[in-house]
């Protein structure tokens, strides 16, 4: 079975313009969540999505967000980039539908190395 | 205010030996923890959850303990090989409700030498 693909791996982008990343869960998976990691911060958590909806949401301003297709599909988009947006933005999914079941595992993906110059 | 903190120094462990590892939080509720595996340049590998009701937890050679009295979880691999050199980072889920996601430490980098 495939795993968790994100797309695009790498992407320079310029102060105050925004970005779209993609992530493509594990089949039969429809909980994905995302997360920023940095040096600084370490890894940090942005939201999760199951079946479309957005269940739960991390500490981060309203310039990052993000959507979940029927295909369990998910995008994340970040508008009026920042500097200190430069980090590695993954994307994990999880068979378990509930971030408080006991059986709870998420499958991260390779992650998408976000520069911003 | 709340906080997760692993050693952010590296760890050197001779291979043979059990590499243990630590996980400290504070003013957190965990209704769970979780211990991954990064490697550079790719995304954590989950390995192990432990309950709040769950002192032990065991994996082949990994080992994971919880104390919710001390709010420390330490995590072992014994017979440590240097395949095991990695970075592990605990994560918890705080069971005092609300829509938070997962809270993750910084880490600690471990290596293994032959």
């Amino acid at each position: 079975k495939a795993g968790v693909t994100q797309t695009p791996r790498y992407l320079i982008k310029t102060r105050g313009q925004q970005v779209t990343l993609s992530c493509s869960p594990i089949s039969g998976h429809r909980s994905v969540s995302w997360y920023q990691q940095t040096p600084g911060q370490g890894l940090q958590f942005l939201f999760e999505y199951f079946s479309e909806t957005q269940r739960n949401k991390g500490n981060f301003p309203g310039r990052f967000s993000g959507r979940q297709f029927s295909n369990s599909r998910s995008e994340m988009n970040v508008s009026t980039l920042e500097l200190g947006d430069s980090a590695l933005y993954l994307c994990a999914s999880s068979l378990v539908g509930s971030l408080r079941s006991p059986f709870y595992e998420q499958y991260f993906g390779p992650g998408t190395r976000l520069t911003v110059t | 205010s709340q906080k997760i903190e692993q050693n952010s120094e590296a760890l050197n462990i001779q291979e043979g030996k059990t590499a243990t590892l630590t996980c400290n939080y504070t003013n957190y509720s965990p209704a769970y923890l979780q211990w991954y595996r990064q490697d550079p340049g790719r995304g954590p590998v989950f390995l192990l959850l432990i309950r709040e009701n769950e002192k032990e937890k065991r994996k082949e050679r990994l080992k994971v303990t919880f104390d919710t009295t001390l709010k420390q979880s330490l995590f072992h691999i014994t017979a440590s090989q240097p395949a095991d050199s990695a970075t592990y980072l605990c994560a918890l889920l705080h069971s005092g409700g609300g829509a938070d996601g997962l809270t993750f430490g910084k880490g600690t980098h471990l290596i293994i030498q032959p």
